[in-house]
């Protein structure tokens, strides 16, 4: 498998600021890690792909703009929301795959409240 | 397009008691199948995972899962389960859209009463 680290695992901060969220493979170089955003009590929402050394391939509906993502190295994503506001509050979770299988590896997760 | 049903929001079950939680996959070809556990507050995990080969498949903790080609199913089973085990449980295809990126169904809430 692939072990992935989150970090934060929580974060509070005020309405127009910026959060960062990294997530890192630590024992698989990854090209491609993705982005998923949680609400309580439901399924993971597939928000973007991360392409290493490239942009990001954002999901339909999804705000470019709103969520940052950078993967500058094979081993670090990051996912910065500009501008937080309460709606934005949520759980987020990044994972790598291991293949055309679709096996994936998730972090620990951020929960994000923008306050 | 693929898909995953998982069609119980919820499951309740005595500790000590089998457990069973279903999931429904829509694909044309065969499908990678998954399996995952999810604590909360805390991120995914791998269960179980099918590819090919025997349909009855062992994962971690005690748990397995058989895959139904006729009923395009892959149930996840457990003939013991321990309160630890609350949580919540996704179903996963993948190879499709993408290949990298699977399809996951809506989760299953599994509550353990002692």
């Amino acid at each position: 498998g692939a072990v992935v680290s989150q970090h934060p695992s929580w974060v509070i901060c005020k309405s127009g600021t910026s959060v960062k969220i990294e997530c890192r493979s630590l024992d698989f170089q990854a090209t491609t890690m993705f982005w998923y955003r949680q609400f309580p009590k439901q399924s993971l929402m597939l928000m973007a792909t991360s392409n290493e050394g490239s942009k990001a391939t954002y999901e339909q509906g999804v705000e470019k703009d709103k969520f940052l993502i950078n993967h500058a190295s094979l081993t670090l994503s990051t996912l910065t929301v500009t501008s937080a506001h309460p709606e934005d509050s949520s759980f987020y979770i990044c994972s790598v795959s291991l293949g055309v299988t679709g096996e994936a590896f998730f972090g620990q997760g951020t929960r994000l409240t923008v306050v | 397009a693929q898909s995953v049903t998982q069609p119980d929001i919820h499951i309740t079950v005595s500790e000590g008691a089998s457990l069973e939680l279903r999931c429904n996959y829509s694909y044309g070809a065969t499908p990678y199948l998954f399996w995952y556990v999810q604590s909360p507050g805390q991120g995914l995990q791998l269960l179980l995972k099918y590819f090919s080969g025997d349909t009855l498949v062992q994962g971690i903790k005690g748990f397995e899962a058989e895959f139904k080609r006729s009923q395009s199913s892959f149930n996840l089973m457990k003939p013991s389960v321990h309160w630890s085990d609350a949580a919540e449980y996704f179903c996963a295809v993948g190879g499709g859209r993408g290949s990298y990126i699977p399809t996951f169904g809506r989760g299953t809430s599994l509550i353990v009463h002692p």
